[in-house]
């Protein structure tokens, strides 16, 4: 079946350091990748996507290419600030009428000072 | 816009009752809303498919008569977790699809903040 995998976290980084947290995915055909942030108390906030093989989206200086040969959809920032310290989800949804998203286990990032 | 609320944000409540939570798209209409589970540290379960006016559509091994839901307009649906445990205590999340075309969200999902249930 469909599934999402990515790093386990917490990731935990100095302000201004690169960041790059995996997600790999499991999918028949062409499934439609999605990261979404939730900050401490709030619900899930969507960060950027991609719907088809080479997308790259990007928001808020964070990016993601899909790679369909390696089912890849890593998600990266240059420079991170502490305002960033969050929950990463990556997130497939699969073609058809349901619209179900399937999500990865979240991975904890939290920026220091 | 695209703005999802739900009520309550948190309840506390004893074993054996029931809770209901609504949620609600506040500028949009939602023929579709999407009830979700979040455990501590843990990713999302969907829990059920709720669409307006009809019977909702639950996951595997999620029961529907603990967990009613009933999306009786296309901007309110509600979970009702019937005779609460402890080990219902969790976040739930809703999210819900705009009926109408988007412009660059078609057929996107947008979430409620939660409603963390604790069972006491």
């Amino acid at each position: 079946g469909n599934s999402v995998t990515q790093m386990e976290g917490p990731v935990t980084l100095s302000e201004e350091a690169f960041l790059t947290i995996n997600c790999t995915y499991t999918a028949t055909g062409y499934p439609s990748l999605f990261w979404y942030v939730q900050y401490p108390g709030e619900g899930l906030q969507l960060l950027l996507k991609a719907t088809k093989a080479d997308d790259k989206g990007s928001n808020k200086g964070f990016e993601a290419t899909y790679r369909k040969e390696t089912t890849s959809f890593h998600l990266e920032k240059g420079s991170v600030q502490v305002s960033d310290s969050a929950v990463y989800f990556c997130a497939l949804r699969h073609g058809g009428a349901t619209n179900k998203l399937i999500f990865g286990t979240g991975t904890l990032l939290a920026v220091q000072p | 816009g695209a703005v999802v609320s739900q009520h309550p944000s948190w309840v506390i409540c004893k074993s054996g009752t029931s809770v209901k939570i609504e949620c609600r798209s506040l500028d949009f209409q939602a023929t579709t809303m999407f009830w979700y589970r979040q455990f501590p540290k843990q990713s999302l379960m969907l829990m059920a498919t709720s669409n307006e006016g009809s019977k909702a559509t639950y996951e595997q091994g999620v029961e529907k008569d603990k967990f009613l839901i009933n999306h009786a307009s296309l901007t309110l649906s509600t979970l009702t977790v019937t005779s609460a445990h402890p080990e219902d205590s969790s976040f739930y999340i809703c999210s819900a699809r705009a009926s109408e075309v988007r412009r660059d969200s078609y057929n996107e999902q947008f979430f409620g903040p939660g409603t963390r249930l604790t069972v006491l």
